[in-house]
């Protein structure tokens, strides 16, 4: 089946640690994106690439990092700079036969503790 | 800045009836349009994009674009209590392949 996987499901992380959160796509989309999402929030832009090796910051990108060395991953760091990270962050990916239709992973939810 | 705005409801309809969502955009010069219905706890899931002006219809939903107005409306026949969700508007930002999104109403169907 074609979909994208995040996990951890449910990720808790002590103050002043990094974490990063995994997101892989078997739908040989190119373009990838990364969104926060805080309740009763709309979604926020954390990062997105439009091809390997290449990213650019979204709207809230400060304390965050990505990679995206293959096609079909693009992993999300949560670092310590990040002030409030308790949050649900969602992963999606876009095709270029897609016309910026953007599917979804499950998403992963961050618990600071 | 580049907007969309909707109405955050909640907007609570009886079984059975027609439920209207509405959406608003600030650039006139957005193509994409785009509807994704999330449950409680879960990731959107698409469920309309339109292109052109006027309907767009796909079983129990259709999707209304005026880009003179530049509003998008979803409409949901015989509406089902599997139907209440929070319904996100989402609008092409441009060429580099990012949309915008609005915070969503949320809607309510009652048995």
């Amino acid at each position: 089946d074609g979909g994208i996987t995040q996990s951890p499901k449910y990720l808790f992380r002590k103050e002043g640690q990094n974490v990063t959160l995994s997101c892989e796509q078997n739908l040989n989309h190119d373009a990838m994106y990364w969104y926060r999402q805080d309740p009763g929030q709309g979604l926020r832009l954390i990062y997105y690439s439009q091809i390997v090796n290449d990213f650019q910051k979204g709207d809230i990108a400060e304390g965050y990092s990505v990679s995206r060395e293959k096609k079909e991953s693009f992993p999300l760091t949560v670092t310590s700079a990040q002030k409030n990270p308790t949050a649900f962050y969602l992963c999606a990916s876009t095709g270029v036969s897609s016309t910026d239709t953007q599917y979804f992973g499950p998403g992963t939810r961050l618990t600071v503790l | 800045q580049k907007e969309v705005e909707q109405n955050s409801g909640p907007l609570s309809v009886p079984e059975g009836a027609i439920a209207s969502l509405n959406c608003t955009y600030s650039d006139r010069g957005s193509q994409s349009f785009f509807w994704y219905r999330q449950y409680s706890g879960k990731s959107p899931e698409l469920i309309m994009f339109i292109y052109s002006n006027g309907d767009k219809e796909d079983g129990r939903f259709t999707a209304q674009l005026n880009k003179a107005s530049q509003y998008v409306s979803l409409l949901i026949r015989d509406s089902q209590p599997s139907d209440s969700a929070t319904y996100l508007c989402a609008v092409n930002a441009g060429n580099n392949r990012k949309l915008i999104w609005g915070l969503g109403t949320s809607l309510a169907v009652n048995p």
